[in-house]
């Protein structure tokens, strides 16, 4: 059940755009996506719902594909303060399973 | 802004001795949560919380853990004979709702996580 994240790391420079992968076996309900800094707590970003509807970060968006199996996370003109671990978590019942994580690092 | 908190930042303890993490989730949220995280990997489920029980529980959570909301605001994480595999961050989250209810559409707040060291 836990959601598989493509790439694992990637480099950036400040200004360039990101895409983030998240893959499940199974189509998502929804997809929520948390940023985490080095030492720090995750962070929570936004959601992407079934219908595409997006609740949380301005200069944030996602999408699923057609099957619903894959979310994908857009980051556009990214920032240093981009710089972190990215992680999906799909949600199950009574919690959230995460995925396996993206190191994101935004170069000057 | 309301936040989730978190005590010891920092606990080291031996192995085989006990432990208990203590947290204090948002006040108006009914569902609580322990994940781990151990140095580099991913952020694993342990145990979610609601009405005063277990909702759910990985396959981590064996009988050497348990939890328990002590009064009207703790949350705490107890961990029995401890190992050294049990060294990592240790986060709480809470929820206004359970995950799939208000059409998924809660979000999870974490605490600051306690660093737990097994020697």
């Amino acid at each position: 059940q836990q959601p598989v994240q493509s790439p694992q790391a990637v480099i950036l420079r400040e200004g360039e755009d990101a895409v983030i992968n998240c893959s499940s076996s199974k189509a998502l309900y929804s997809v929520h996506w948390y940023r985490q800094k080095h030492g720090e707590a995750p962070v929570f970003l936004m959601i992407l719902l079934k219908g595409g509807e997006q609740k949380g970060h301005e200069k944030i968006s996602a999408s699923f594909n057609e099957k619903k199996q894959q979310s994908s996370l857009y980051l556009t003109a990214s920032q240093l303060s981009y710089s972190g671990t990215y992680f999906c978590g799909t949600p199950a019942p009574n919690n959230l399973f995460f995925g396996t994580g993206t190191r994101l690092t935004v170069i000057p | 802004e309301p936040e989730v908190t978190q005590t010891p930042s920092h606990q080291v303890t031996q192995m085989g001795q006990e432990v208990i993490l203590r947290c204090v989730p948002i006040s108006n949220h009914l569902y609580f949560y322990w994940y781990r995280q151990i140095l580099g990997q991913k952020v694993e489920f342990l145990v979610s919380f609601y009405n005063n029980e277990i909702s759910e529980k990985s396959e981590i959570f064996d009988d050497q853990f348990s939890v328990e909301r002590p009064d009207g605001s703790n949350f705490t994480l107890k961990i029995r004979s401890t190992k050294l595999e049990d060294s990592a961050m240790y986060f709480c989250a809470s929820s206004e709702y359970a995950p799939v209810l208000a059409g998924g559409t809660y979000e999870q707040y974490f605490g600051p996580g306690t660093r737990l060291t097994v020697t």
